[in-house]
């Protein structure tokens, strides 16, 4: 009955490399999330969508390319991996304005 | 945009001792505040949040006061326990349209038994 999960939790992989990590919720709630936390724990969000629709995009390089298939995933895609791209990445989930509820998170390494 | 700024950004305290954290934002418009805790290797939670209607909320250990006229508010932990050890995170939300949330940079709560 998890509410927002997201796979995979661990990835390791090399830079260049292109990789995806998945997200859905069973909330019902109409918008979707990421955000990336950085080492020193800094919560920085990356895109926005609402019902299937893009509403934020902050400067983030266009190597990161969100897909939401349907209102309930959102998948972020990341090509051409770099070292500055190790972090942890959160998803979250929440009916617009309110409270927003995240997911257990995918930690990245790029080596 | 909204910037908010959190203060302190590390907190020690003993067990049974009360913990105050810091927050203001630069955005009037703003109008919603929530604090998560996020427990080592885990997901950020909600743990309280106030709307600017209100000046002051309480759930059992935890209370956030809201100052509107200085866009400040803040999280106060009474009776501290080591479980209570964590990195806290204020946000704030606009009401208008899909606006997101602002973080502050987080305080790392450490609570000494």
């Amino acid at each position: 009955d998890t509410a927002v999960s997201q796979t995979p939790k661990y990835l390791v992989t090399q830079m260049g490399n292109d990789k995806s990590i998945k997200c859905e919720q069973n909330l019902g709630h109409d918008t979707m999330y990421w955000y990336k936390q950085d080492s020193k724990k800094f919560l920085k969000i990356m895109f926005s969508y609402n019902n299937k629709e893009l509403i934020i995009n902050e400067t983030v390089p266009n190597r990161f390319s969100p897909k939401s298939p349907d209102k309930a995933h959102l998948n972020l895609h990341i090509n051409s991996l770099e070292l500055g791209d190790s972090a942890v990445y959160f998803c979250a989930s929440s009916e617009v304005g309110v409270t927003q509820y995240f997911g257990p998170g995918t930690r990245l390494l790029v080596l | 945009g909204e910037n908010v700024e959190q203060h302190p950004s590390t907190l020690s305290v003993q067990e049974g001792d009360s913990a105050v954290i810091k927050c203001t934002y630069s955005d009037s418009a703003s109008n919603y505040f929530p604090w998560y805790k996020q427990e080592l290797g885990k997901r950020p939670q909600l743990i309280i949040d106030i709307r600017s209607n209100v000046g002051e909320k309480k759930d059992q250990r935890i209370a956030v006061t809201l100052n509107k006229t200085a866009k400040h508010f803040s999280l106060h932990i009474t009776e501290t326990q080591p479980e209570d050890s964590a990195v806290y995170f204020c946000a704030a939300s606009k009401p208008s349209g899909y606006s997101t949330l602002t973080f502050g940079k987080g305080t790392m709560l450490l609570v000494s038994p």
